[in-house]
């Protein structure tokens, strides 16, 4: 079935560093790929998300590039600060009846001050 | 802005007890989703739901799961008899899907737990 793998599961780095997370999926259908920041105890917030007639794409210190051929997906956030500390989740959506997202298993990203 | 918004944020049961959770998507969208996360875990796929019926579900979305759009805003998923593996977050969404535009919009989340 339709699955998402995301890595690595928790990721820790100073302040000012770079961060990358990589996602892989397993449907060649899915074309809507959108990243989510989940903070303690909150709902998942849309981030940044990429569609699979682009290949990368960024907004400010984030930037998410796509591989269509290798099926990869993968967030950069440069210039890391504190309050970027959370779960970050990738997930991917296809042309299918309902356009439901699949969720890969969460990375937590901690910046260090 | 407009929200997607869910209650109650917290919901204690008995197992064997039903629970309804409600959820008030964004006004002019057409898409309504049904997410959970279990404590720790990644957020899993339950069901879709477009022009009244159900449009997909998941493996998690057994007999005991229903939903329903009693009203134009309200959209409830409905566990007949709670059993403590339900214990989770249950998160609705809803798209507009206007334009090929995919994005879901998350509600704050209903904290079930089952005793």
């Amino acid at each position: 079935g339709e699955n998402v793998e995301q890595h690595p599961s928790t990721l820790s780095v100073q302040e000012g560093d770079s961060a990358v997370i990589k996602c892989t999926y397993s449907d060649s259908a899915s074309n809507y790929f959108p990243w989510y920041k989940q903070e303690l105890g909150k709902r998942p917030q849309l981030i940044i998300d990429i569609r699979s007639n682009v290949g990368e794409k960024k907004d400010q210190r984030i930037a998410v590039t796509l591989n269509k051929t290798a099926k990869h997906f993968s967030l950069h956030i440069t210039e890391t600060q504190p309050e970027d500390s959370a779960v970050y989740f990738c997930a991917a959506s296809g042309v299918d009846s309902s356009y439901k997202l699949i969720f890969g298993s969460g990375t937590r990203l901690l910046v260090r001050p | 802005e407009p929200e997607v918004t869910q209650t109650p944020s917290h919901q204690v049961t008995q197992m064997g007890q039903e629970v309804i959770l409600r959820c008030v998507p964004i006004s002019n969208h057409l898409y309504f989703y049904w997410y959970r996360q279990i404590l720790g875990q990644k957020v899993e796929f339950l069901v879709s739901f477009y022009n009244n019926e159900i449009s997909e579900k998941s493996e998690i979305f057994d007999d005991q799961f229903s939903v329903e759009r009693p009203d134009g805003s309200n959209f409830t998923l409905k566990i007949r008899s709670t059993k403590l593996e339900d214990s989770a977050m249950y998160f609705c969404a809803s798209s507009s899907l206007t334009s090929g535009n995919n994005e879901q919009f998350f509600g704050p989340g209903t904290r079930l737990t089952v005793l």
